[in-house]
């Protein structure tokens, strides 16, 4: 079955930039979705449709794809950016999937 | 405003049932697909239903048989009936909505705690 594959974890220093890969089968052909998760709260919207910033979401954020790669970049890290990061996508056998999670700590 | 309310999770035994509800405000239900997805404590999320503004519905593998979705209009309420409960099951449940069921999952609820466990 469709499965999206994100690295469980990953450091960055405050100022530099985050990039957290999830990889697919033929990715390349749906659309991917990004939500922060920060601890005790739900899940909130960052990036929609591979590359769109919902309204209110900072320009730090942004997401690409290349082949069967999305890709989740967070320029200018700042503390407030520790969370959670899930990737998800639309599979017509599978139905929705996420990613593992990737857990951004910024020290 | 649009708001997501949960509610119905509890504890329940090995092989019981729970519905749970989702009171939904700011927008009718009827004009969306809504989903439930659920996460388990300090695991990643996991999609379980869908069911379309067109009445079409979709399950994951392991709740298909088990688990129903459905929505009354009348009350702008989304449902998810859930029997034959296992420990896999326990989770936080979110409800969720998006324009379309490939679109993304923009309105989020606070989640309600379902916890099977004897």
């Amino acid at each position: 079955s469709f499965a999206l594959t994100q690295p469980p974890s990953l450091s960055v220093s405050p100022g530099q930039t985050a990039t957290i890969p999830c990889s697919g089968d033929k990715l390349g052909d749906k659309f991917v979705c990004w939500y922060q998760q920060r601890p005790g709260q739900s899940p909130v919207l960052i990036i929609s449709q591979n590359t769109k910033r919902p309204s209110g979401v900072p320009e730090r954020f942004s997401g690409s794809i290349s082949g069967n790669t999305a890709t989740l970049t967070i320029t200018e890290t700042q503390a407030l950016d520790e969370a959670d990061y899930y990737c998800h996508s639309w599979d017509t056998t599978t139905g929705a999937v996420f990613g593992g999670g990737t857990k951004l700590t910024v020290l | 405003e649009v708001q997501l309310v949960e509610s119905g999770g509890g504890l329940v035994q090995p092989g019981g049932s729970l519905r749970l509800s989702c009171a939904v405000s700011g927008f009718t239900i009827s004009g969306y697909d809504m989903h439930w997805v659920r996460q388990a404590t300090g695991k990643g999320l996991q999609w379980v239903s869908t069911l379309a503004f067109a009445g079409d519905t979709y399950y994951r593998v392991s709740v298909r048989g088990r688990f129903t979705i459905s929505r009354e209009d009348a009350k702008n309420s989304l449902h998810l009936q859930m029997d034959s409960l296992t420990a896999g099951d326990t989770a936080v449940y979110y409800c969720v909505r998006s324009s379309g069921k490939s679109d993304a999952f923009d309105i989020w609820g606070q989640g309600t705690l379902v916890t099977v466990s004897s």
